[in-house]
């Protein structure tokens, strides 16, 4: 089992919907989990983290999170094609553990007009 | 506001030849991050540097060495390129004791070809 897992997709939504990513990850441990997104051809830019459960919001972008299941997702509201991206889940186990990240291979979201 | 400046941002060598990557950051970070990413197997650390004067292996570093110049500045060389080598390199820096919540600040990335 892969420790951070994300569906490669595509994932292909309309503009103006939300846009549901997933990622889960086998240590219980982990401590911290970031969103990166990558455009075509550019480097990942961080744009949300979280390490308490629940949400967390920023703008169009909330992060969810669940130590008890596992799981870390990030919603787009009003997608827009400029959201068009990978998006890559990253898990530290802070501290304690490594504080390298572990990286899901990414969620590719094509968003049409 | 420069970030993580990476040189070169293309090049194409042969098999068996050597270069080196730059990397530099001005943001005061203390740890440096050296990755490869290839389509389908996404982001994989070669080496970083916790902090000044220290190195460590990541996952994937044989063929790679590393240095880390001082506090701004770590560089990757590929002493005898493979074609096994081609991807996309990145550097990023982060603060040690608080990457757990600030996370990376990636460099514009080096594609390498080895033919």
């Amino acid at each position: 089992q892969k420790e951070v897992e994300q569906n490669s997709g595509p994932l292909s939504v309309p503009e103006g919907a939300i846009a549901s990513l997933n990622c889960t990850y086998s240590d219980r441990g982990s401590q911290s989990f970031f969103w990166y997104r990558q455009y075509s051809g550019k480097s990942p830019e961080l744009i949300m983290s979280i390490y308490s459960n629940g949400d967390k919001e920023d703008g169009r972008f909330t992060a969810q999170l669940n130590k008890a299941s596992q799981y870390v997702s990030l919603l787009i509201r009003d997608s827009q094609p400029s959201d068009s991206a990978t998006y890559l889940c990253a898990v530290n186990k802070g501290p304690g553990g490594s504080y390298i990240p572990t990286f899901g291979r990414g969620t590719s979201l094509i968003v049409h007009p | 506001n420069a970030g993580v400046t990476q040189t070169p941002k293309f090049q194409v060598l042969k098999t068996g030849q050597s270069m080196t990557l730059q990397c530099a950051q001005d943001m005061n970070h203390n740890s440096m991050y050296w990755y490869r990413q290839d389509p389908g197997m996404g982001l994989r650390l070669i080496y970083y540097s916790a902090s000044e004067g220290t190195t460590d292996k990541g996952e994937v570093p044989n063929g790679y060495n590393v240095s880390r110049l001082n506090k701004r500045e770590f560089s990757l060389r590929l002493e005898s390129a493979a074609p096994s080598q081609t991807s996309v390199y990145f550097c990023a820096s982060s603060e040690y004791r608080t990457a757990t919540i600030y996370g990376y600040t990636f460099g514009s990335g080096t594609r390498l070809t080895v033919v």
